[in-house]
């Protein structure tokens, strides 16, 4: 099964831009990117996805390389109630028991 | 809508007891998911269900059962506690793959001590 890769944790400075990078070397032609995070105490909520093409929502941004095999989340003006998990998965659009949540990125934001 | 819910919220077992934890949902999704969440780990994926009446095993599945009688409803049970079920579980919902990307809808959790 496909797999992510994140780094365990970042730190970012109040209404700095943050680059949550994320490599999906296995991914295959049918995975969506996705991008949970997950506030302490509290159940993941949705943030992004795309497949091939870079999103925008309200909520963030997301880049995606053009051979797939790595994403990043941008976040563009960090607030501290974005201080959580950040966690990318591939959802397989075919088999929904393929999703494997990773141990995710623990964001810091600093005042 | 409420989304998803999730009941109890807490629950403290004595090893050997046994208890169902009910998950539903009112956003009419054909998919439902219990992951279970260890401290400073992410998300395993305990079991998940494609329908009413289907359940399949995810990643982690020993020691627990399910059932999906109802296209809201999705149970899981615990028929013999351990003290290594000792975890937050979440329960999560979608639509099926080919609409909105087959996004995750999740619960507030529920935490499980075992003792």
């Amino acid at each position: 099964d496909a797999k992510t890769t994140q780094p365990n944790s970042m730190e970012s400075n109040e209404e700095e831009p943050v680059h949550l990078p994320c490599n999906h070397s296995t991914i295959s032609g049918t995975d969506y990117i996705h991008w949970y995070r997950q506030l302490p105490s509290q159940g993941p909520e949705y943030v992004i996805h795309g497949l091939t093409s870079n999103v925008n929502n309200r909520m963030a941004s997301l880049a995606i390389a053009e051979d797939r095999k790595s994403s990043t989340l941008i976040l563009h003006r960090a607030t501290l109630r974005d201080a959580a998990v950040y966690y990318c998965i591939l959802r397989h659009n075919t088999n929904a028991g393929k999703s494997t949540f990773g141990d995710g990125t623990t964001l810091t934001v600093k005042p | 809508n409420a989304g998803v819910t999730q009941t109890p919220k807490f629950r403290v077992l004595k090893t050997g007891q046994s208890m169902t934890l009910l998950c539903a949902q009112d956003m009419n999704h054909e998919y439902m998911y219990w992951y279970r969440q260890d401290p400073g780990m992410g998300l395993r994926l305990i079991h998940y269900s494609v329908g009413e009446g289907t359940t399949a095993k995810g990643e982690v599945p020993d020691g627990y059962n399910v059932s999906r009688l109802k296209k809201q409803n999705f149970l899981l049970g615990l028929e013999s506690a351990a003290p290594s079920q000792t975890s937050v579980y979440f329960c999560a919902s979608s639509h099926e793959p080919g609409q909105a990307a087959h996004t995750q809808y999740f619960g507030p959790g529920t935490r499980l001590t075992v003792l």
